[in-house]
């Protein structure tokens, strides 16, 4: 069955340290891959994708993520944390089969201390 | 700019009664997707639609319908509101065109049913 698991729930980092979210998923072919940021009582942005090619994928807001198909992974990461990043964010899996449904993981609440 | 509205942002309403959410979306994309979001649930999907008259379960379905009369809107009702229905949710649509099926989200509407 296709899943994506965000196996940590909620993340606290202090501002200025690196950040990693984790995913994995689980398809059967290499699907297309998404994160998704929602900040309070905000509806989801789109970070970043990924469809092919380069397996270092940029995003807007610094953030970037590593594709890893021998991992089945699609970790996020930023390299310095900026108290406005607290939020939640979404994994996503996108099917590559034409029918442009997602599956998305359970989220990672982040925690930015000052 | 184009955009994709939802209305009401909140709403609170009783057992039994019937519901509409509206959505609203200004791409001019076929597809439109309704999803509901719960902790430890992440986004999970309850109808989708790739084009006027088509609509298709998600995987949450059961107390929900949805109709498509034009491309622009995507009325999500609840035909006897439950308790269980209390949650937030969201509307997002995307261009039904190759690889790109990046979603848009709308702002989201808090639904309480008491």
């Amino acid at each position: 069955a296709q899943s994506v698991t965000q196996p940590d729930i909620h993340i606290t980092v202090s501002e200025g340290a690196s950040l990693e979210l984790r995913c994995n998923y689980s398809y059967g072919a290499t699907p297309y891959l998404f994160w998704y940021v929602q900040s309070p009582g905000q509806g989801l942005q789109l970070l970043l994708k990924y469809f092919s090619g380069d397996t270092l994928v940029q995003g807007i807001k610094g953030f970037e993520a590593e594709f890893k198909r021998s991992q089945s992974s699609f970790n996020l990461r930023k390299p310095s944390v900026h108290w406005s990043d607290a939020a939640e964010y979404f994994c996503a899996v996108g099917s590559t089969s034409g029918t442009y449904k997602y599956i998305f993981g359970t989220g990672t609440r982040l925690k930015v201390l000052a | 700019d184009a955009e994709i509205t939802q209305s009401p942002r909140h709403k609170i309403t009783e057992t039994g009664r019937q519901v509409t959410l509206a959505c609203h979306q200004t791409w001019n994309h076929n597809n439109m997707f309704w999803y509901r979001q719960d902790l430890g649930h992440g986004l999970r999907l309850i109808h989708y639609s790739y084009g006027v008259q088509d609509t298709n379960k998600g995987e949450v379905s059961d107390g929900y319908s949805v109709s498509r009369s034009n491309t622009e809107d995507l009325p999500l009702t609840l035909e006897s509101a439950a308790s269980s229905q209390t949650s937030v949710y969201f509307c997002a649509s995307s261009v039904a065109s190759g690889n790109n099926n990046e979603q848009f989200f709308g702002p989201g509407t808090r639904l309480t049913v008491l």
